[in-house]
């Protein structure tokens, strides 16, 4: 079975701190792909990045990076300097080889960014 | 500009009637999605469909149907049959492959009155 966990529900913190978001997945294919997606309060998700399994390179993209440890199986977000923009609810999805791009969602966390 | 759109963003429903939410794309994707949002619940997969004429029932397809008779457009009807229908729903899309990012529309809040 596949599944994605995110602990946190909801995290507040004051501006230009530093926050991390938590996903742990479990699946037993051994090639999938790992989604991270922003949901404003306007409703609609935005594609935030996508890595494939056999690629544990962490990436930063300006005040986002991921980290991601297959021997943890986590995938882990994290925004530097946050800002208020940043609010909005952070999901993330696993898709595994042969289930046709169907998504497996996390719970979502829902992060506050208070000025 | 290319994207999806869903309509309409609410929809009030009556008990016992059936309703039908609309999803276009113009990103030429041949894979589409219906999602529902519950709150605390994250997404869960209703119905998918890979090509005209073809669709699979997801995770909670129950009291649900869809139609893919174009390309570009992939309707959902919530039944009567459907116990607790008040949710918020997203129609997505991609590119056929597990490898692509799916790209969402607006949702459609549906609200059982």
């Amino acid at each position: 079975a596949q599944k994605v966990t995110q602990a946190q529900t909801e995290i507040s913190v004051v501006e230009k701190e530093d926050v991390t978001l938590d996903c742990v997945y479990e699946t037993r294919d051994t090639t999938y792909y790992l989604f991270w997606y922003k949901q404003p309060p306007s409703g609609e998700l935005v594609f935030l990045i996508r890595r494939n399994s056999f690629d544990e390179q962490n990436e930063i993209s300006g005040r986002y990076s991921w980290n991601f440890q297959k021997s943890t199986s986590s995938f882990n977000f994290t925004i530097t300097a946050s800002q208020v923009v940043d609010s909005a609810v952070y999901f993330c999805a696993l898709s595994g080889y042969n289930q046709g791009g169907k998504l497996i969602f996390g719970q979502g966390t829902e992060l506050s960014v208070k000025p | 500009d290319g994207g999806i759109t869903q309509s309409p963003k609410y929809l009030f429903r009556k008990e016992g009637q059936n309703v039908t939410l609309s999803c276009e794309q113009n990103l030429n994707h041949d894979a589409m999605y219906w999602y529902r949002q519950d709150p605390g619940q994250g997404l869960r997969l209703i119905y998918y469909s890979q090509i005209v004429n073809d669709f699979q029932k997801g995770d909670i397809a129950e009291g649900y149907s869809v139609s893919r008779e174009k390309k570009e457009s992939f309707p959902l009807t919530v039944t009567s049959a459907q116990k607790n229908p008040t949710a918020f729903y997203l129609c997505a899309s991609s590119y056929t492959g597990v490898w692509t990012e799916a790209f969402f529309g607006q949702g459609t809040r549906l609200t059982v009155v």
